[in-house]
Order: C-alpha cells, then structure tokens, then sequence
C-alpha cells in the first residue's frame, strides 16, 4: 500500500519563477492539504483540497494556489517566488468521511524548495 | 498568533531515560491531537494520537497524557533510545477544518 508520494524531492528556482509541486495521496484517501515547513519550525497549514476544490486556506497569499485531479493527485503551484518561499512543502492526505476525530492524516516525505 | 505551545525546544536524556515534552493549546475546537516524529531530511511521521475523551494512551515505549481542563498534552518516551534522537512536533486537529496546527518542535537528543 503506497503511502503519500511527492515529487520532485528537491528542485532550486530563481526568485520571480515559478514552481509546481505534486503529491498523490494515501490509497484510499480523497482529501489533500499541503504545508509549509521552513527551516527549524513547524508546519504551516497552507490550503486543503476534497472534492477538486479548494475548501479551506491557511494564511498565505494568492501566489500559492492549488488543483486536485479526479484521481485525488494534487499539485501546489507558487507563482512570483520569493527567497522566503524556501522550505520544505509537505502534503497530507486523509479521508474526510472519518470525520476529524477518526482521522488519521498521513504526511509525504516532501519537497524541498530552494529559491535563490 | 502560536494556538499551540510546545516546550522544551531542546532535549538531552540518557539511554534508558525518559523524554517528556509538553504542548498546551487554546482552542476549545480542537479536537484530536496527534504527535509526529520528523528526522532530518524527512516528512513527519504519525508516532501516536488522542481524542479529548482519554486522559492516557499507551504505545510501546511512547504514552500521551492529556488534561483537557488545562488544555495540555505531553508525551512521555519511555527508556529512550539513541534511535529516537529527532525532532518532535505535537499538533491539534481544528474540528470543523481539518486543519493541523502544529507546535514549534522539541529536538530531542538521545546519548548513548
């Protein structure tokens, strides 16, 4: 049983580009939210995907946005990077017809996102 | 605005010690709050969970305890081992969002 996959595992970008990050869920699993982890702190609840609809955001700015695909996949795309949009992007995924209590949400291994 | 606390940023334990590290929250919506372990380089990994109707839940060497009129949770790491040395995050689950909020991180080293 695959766990959350993303990909690409590391990728350098100059400041103004942009970048899109990928991750297919947990078999099983139709709800997708992504996270930012900058460097020696927690992560940040960036948006949250069910339905191939965004249905809940963190406070980030309009240059982060999002898709999910019918397959449940989902990508993160940063538009206008900025240097402190390195980190680590981090996507979890879960099932919403647990309920918040039943749930248990699983985290990939990343993608490391270096801006210079 | 930090709705989760988590304390010590930094631990040192003994082999065959125990780690304690504490999270105290505010949000009364809360309602599930796990516990990740995160090694350098990797993503967060589910170490263990608890609902706020379970004061104590036990997993091998790794036991939350939670107080839910002092909106506080720790994790106690029984006879630690070098292999634990890593990085932990707890977190708490809002209710109606799905969302995960997470504490800063306690950097636990265990020495052999």
């Amino acid at each position: 049983d695959a766990g959350v996959t993303q990909s690409p595992t590391h990728l350098i970008k100059t400041r103004g580009q942009q970048v899109t990050l990928r991750c297919s869920p947990k078999s099983g699993h139709d709800t997708v939210s992504w996270y930012q982890q900058a460097l020696g702190q927690g992560p940040q609840f960036i948006f949250q995907y069910y339905e191939e609809e965004e249905r809940q955001r963190g406070n980030f700015p309009d240059r982060f946005s999002g898709h999910q695909f019918p397959n449940y996949s989902s990508e993160l795309n940063v538009n206008a990077l900025l240097l402190g949009d390195s980190a680590l992007y981090l996507c979890a995924s879960s099932l919403r017809s647990l309920g918040a209590t039943g749930n248990t949400i699983y985290f990939g291994e990343g993608s490391w996102l270096t801006v210079v | 605005q930090q709705q989760v606390k988590q304390s010590p940023q930094s631990l040192i334990v003994q082999k065959g010690g125990i780690s304690i590290i504490n999270c105290a929250y505010e949000n009364t919506a809360f309602d599930y709050f796990p516990w990740y372990q995160q090694f350098p380089g990797k993503g967060p990994a589910l170490l263990i969970a608890i609902r706020p109707d379970v004061s104590e839940k036990k997993e091998g060497r790794f036991t939350i305890s939670f107080n839910k009129s002092a909106k506080q949770f720790s994790l106690h790491i029984m006879d630690s081992q070098p292999g634990d040395s890593a990085t932990y995050f707890c977190a708490a689950l809002e209710e109606h969002t799905g969302k995960l909020i997470f504490g800063q991180g306690t950097t636990l080293q265990v020495k052999p």
